[in-house]
């Protein structure tokens, strides 16, 4: 089993539309977690941190239930420029794990 | 800005050859990671150094070496080349694991 998995889509949203992307760990013991972008395989970039209690940055909204080994990015209204892969990401005992992304594509 | 630099950007090597791919930071960050991103895998962990003198091995580091010369420069090394080693290797660096990671623009090696 992966140590951090994601649906890897393609998630085909019209503008404007709200999408939920979801990612699951299997170590419990994990201690931080966060949502990176990448665009067309360039490097990828710090979306946003997720933090226990939740935490909203514009649009997007990420969660964390640790309970249920589970992290969660909402992204409302959507825009063309939000295209692009999601990868979520785990931090456990000085490795940075990351899932193999979701790919998001937002059309006109 | 350079942030984290990594050399060079394109390689193409033939079975066996031996190659290092550098990177180096100046954001003066204790921890740095080598992965590897082939279509479909997402980005798999193949060594990191969560401290300048320590090196720990990731999901898959058969094939590689890897060197934490200083604090700054953390260098992959592929001995003996594989077609299997094709792929886009990104370096990054991170204050601490727990902080904001920052890459590099990536290598793209093919081995023929």
């Amino acid at each position: 089993r992966k140590e951090v998995e994601q649906d890897p889509g393609p998630f085909n949203v019209p503008e404007g539309a709200t999408v939920a992307f979801n990612c699951t760990y299997s170590n419990s013991a994990s201690q931080s977690f966060f949502w990176y972008r990448q665009d067309c395989r360039k490097e990828p970039k710090l979306l946003m941190s997720v933090y226990s209690s939740g935490n909203e940055d514009g649009r997007f909204t990420a969660q964390l239930n640790r309970a249920s080994q589970y992290i969660s990015l909402l992204i409302r209204d959507s825009k063309l420029s939000d295209s692009a892969t999601y990868l979520c990401v785990v931090w456990y005992r000085g490795k940075l794990i990351f899932g193999q992304g979701t790919e998001l594509s937002v059309k006109p | 800005n350079a942030g984290v630099t990594q050399t060079p950007k394109f390689q193409v090597l033939k079975t066996g050859q031996s190659m290092t791919l550098q990177c180096a930071q100046d954001m003066n960050h204790n921890s740095m990671y080598w992965y590897r991103q082939d279509p479909g895998m997402g980005l798999r962990l193949i060594y990191y150094s969560a401290s300048e003198g320590t090196t720990d091995k990731g999901e898959v580091p058969n094939g590689y070496n890897v060197s934490r010369l200083n604090k700054r420069e953390f260098s992959l090394r592929l001995e003996s080349a594989a077609p299997s080693q094709t792929s886009v290797y990104f370096c990054a660096s991170s204050q601490q694991g727990n902080t904001e990671a920052f890459f590099g623009q990536g290598t793209r090696l093919t081995v023929v």
